[in-house]
């Protein structure tokens, strides 16, 4: 059974880059993987897929800020968001688009806090 | 821009069936499947349905979804609510490669 491991700081100063990784316990290949932020008391909101061949999509309302990438040996994939504010204060949660799901979110780590504050 | 619209809260005792909508704006809500997401307080959402209709694995049968192609929208239906699937409620599609979440309904059961 495929678990998720969200792991990073959970404070970081405004203006600074925002680092996270997901750590896959399973298969990582052939697999559409995705950052998911919910911002307290909000709804979710998507930031970007990453395939494991290294193919991103992005948010278009985060792109300019957004960098996602894949390391297979590592079973890890990581987002970096840079020059962050207050507003990207919020639960980061990585997670799998299922292929037996129809790209349904099947598989979710248990989120990250994090907290943009100086 | 691709927009899901869903109620911001619903309620309804329990026993009884409540449906929660989606409404797509800015494109067709049928070109891609429609996915249901449950979040239930302080806890991680799950899938109830995926591919606009099916239940994953361990789903129980009281809840459906559907699409209305002429209203342009996604429906979520649970009958014989319990206590338990007090939750927010996300609709959540995809157009031209982005994920789209629509912005929740708090369902409560009374």
């Amino acid at each position: 059974q495929v678990r998720l491991q969200e792991s990073g700081p959970g404070l970081v100063k405004p203006g600074d880059t925002l680092s996270l990784t997901c750590t896959v316990s399973g298969g990582i290949s052939f697999q559409y993987w995705t950052w998911i932020r919910q911002s307290p008391g909000k709804g979710l909101e998507w930031i970007g897929n990453i395939y494991h061949t290294g193919s991103t999509n992005y948010n278009p309302s985060l792109e300019s800020r957004v960098t996602m990438s894949i390391d297979k040996s590592k079973k890890q994939f990581s987002l970096n968001l840079t020059s962050v504010t207050a507003a990207d204060t919020a639960v980061y949660f990585c997670a799998r688009l299922g292929i037996k799901t129809s790209n349904a979110l099947d598989v979710w780590g248990q989120g990250t806090t994090v907290s943009v504050s100086s | 821009n691709f927009m899901l619209t869903q109620p911001h809260s619903v309620s309804e005792s329990p026993g009884k069936t409540v449906t929660i909508s989606c409404s797509g704006s800015g494109g067709n809500i049928g070109a891609n499947y429609v996915q249901w997401y449950q979040q239930r307080p302080g806890s991680v959402p799950t899938p109830v349905i995926f591919a606009d209709d099916l239940r994953p694995s361990g789903v129980p049968v009281r809840f459906s979804g559907s699409i209305d192609r002429s209203s342009n929208s996604a429906s979520l239906t649970i009958s014989g609510l319990e206590p338990e699937d007090e939750a927010d409620y996300y609709c959540q599609s995809y157009v031209n490669n982005t994920m789209v979440f629509g912005g929740g309904t708090r369902l409560t059961v009374l």
